[in-house]
Formats: C-alpha cells, structure tokens, sequence
C-alpha cells in the first residue's frame, strides 16, 4: 500500500483558500486518492476522489499533477466549521481492501 | 449516498465485562466490512477485515480471542470487546464501501467506548 505523508497541522483565517499537499511517491498505476474529513468523536466523512488531473465538487477541488506522486486538496474560503484532521489515502478502493490512515493534517480554521 | 450505521455511540462499561458493537449498511449489501480503532488525537488504526460468512482477518497485534467480530449478515458487522480493561477505552469505527460507490468507503459514526 502507498505511504503517504501530510504536513502535521495547518492554520488558516476564515475565508481564505487552503491547500493541503499530499506526497505519495510509491503510488501504483491503478491506485486513486481520496481525500477524507475527520471531526472530533466522529467517523471520516469522504470529501474527494480523483485519478489524474483535476476533479471539482460542491466542497473541494483536487489537484493531481501528470506524475501523481502527490496530490492537493483546496478547500475554498474555508469557515470555522472546516476545523478538522483531513486525511490522504491511496488505493485501489475496491472495497475489499481497508484503507490504511497516515496521520493526517490538522486544520485550525481562526476567526 | 451508501450509509453505515454504528451503534451504540457511546457506552460506560466495568472493567470484566463484555461489550458488542454493530456496524449495519443500511441501503447496500457489504460483504466486506473493517474496524478500525482510535485513541485521542492519533489517527485509525486498522485492527481487522470483517468478512461475510467466513472469519475475520485481524491485524498484528490484535488479539482475536479479545476482539470478536461476527459477519452472518451481508448488512450487519458486529464487534464485541470480551473481558474489557481500562487500556481497550477507545473510539472504534466501522467501515464499508458500496459496489460502484462514487463516494469512496462509508463510515459509521463511532463507538465511544470507555472501561471503568
């Protein structure tokens, strides 16, 4: 499985976007990215996944350059509310494989 | 969207006794299912790979005959702690992904375990 490594925390201001990198140097050809949300005393909740390129939805965008060895999660115009510890998982998600969590980045959203 | 519910959220236990957590995909078939365990401020730790109809695969480290999970249904996981002590408080969490899922794998909202 693809290790992946994540900057420990982040802080941010309210309404700024925020761009939490990924590195995943050893990830295989048939390996997505998805990006996951962890508040306090709750499961991960999926944000976005992607395999190349560039995937946008209604929360975040995800970007993931032409060798895929890291990718970006941008979260636009970030609220308190996104305080939390997201995570970056590599695999092939088929469903009968768990995904293995690296430590994550916590986000510190400040007022 | 494929939802995994989790129950109980919380639960207060003496240390000695037994507690069982169940892990339910309430609109998608899971044939398989994993649990993970967390500790404060760390990330999941993956302790075994729930599999319908046959035993779990449990990760080193994890004791089985501690941690026994049942899979009889393609809808219903359980997790149950026997002969909890302080050292298993935890919060632990259920996890499966629906066939052709475009959201990823689901998780249940957690088990906030805690022996007395």
């Amino acid at each position: 499985l693809a290790k992946t490594t994540q900057p420990i925390s982040m802080d941010s201001y309210e309404g700024q976007e925020v761009n939490i990198t990924c590195s995943h140097n050893n990830i295989a050809t048939n390996d997505y990215i998805t990006w996951y949300q962890q508040f306090p005393s709750q499961g991960p909740r999926f944000i976005i996944q992607g395999y190349k390129t560039k995937v946008t939805n209604e929360v975040a965008s995800l970007f993931i350059p032409a060798d895929r060895k890291s990718s970006t999660l941008s979260l636009p115009r970030v609220s308190l509310s996104d305080t939390a510890v997201y995570y970056c998982l590599v695999g092939d998600h088929s469903g009968n494989t768990p995904l293995v969590f690296g430590k994550g980045t916590r986000l510190s959203v400040i007022a | 969207g494929a939802v995994v519910s989790q129950h109980p959220s919380r639960v207060i236990c003496k240390s000695g006794t037994s507690v069982k957590i169940e892990c339910r995909s309430l609109d998608f078939q899971a044939t398989t299912m994993f649990w993970y365990r967390q500790f404060p401020k760390q990330s999941l730790m993956l302790m075994a790979t729930s599999n319908e109809g046959s035993k779990a695969t449990y990760e080193q480290g994890v004791e089985k005959d501690k941690f026994l999970i049942n899979h009889a249904s393609l809808t219903l996981s359980t997790l149950t702690v026997t002969s909890a002590h302080p050292e298993d408080s935890s919060f632990y969490i259920c996890s499966a992904r629906a066939t052709g899922s475009g959201y990823g794998y689901t998780f249940g909202s957690g088990t906030r375990l805690t022996v007395v």
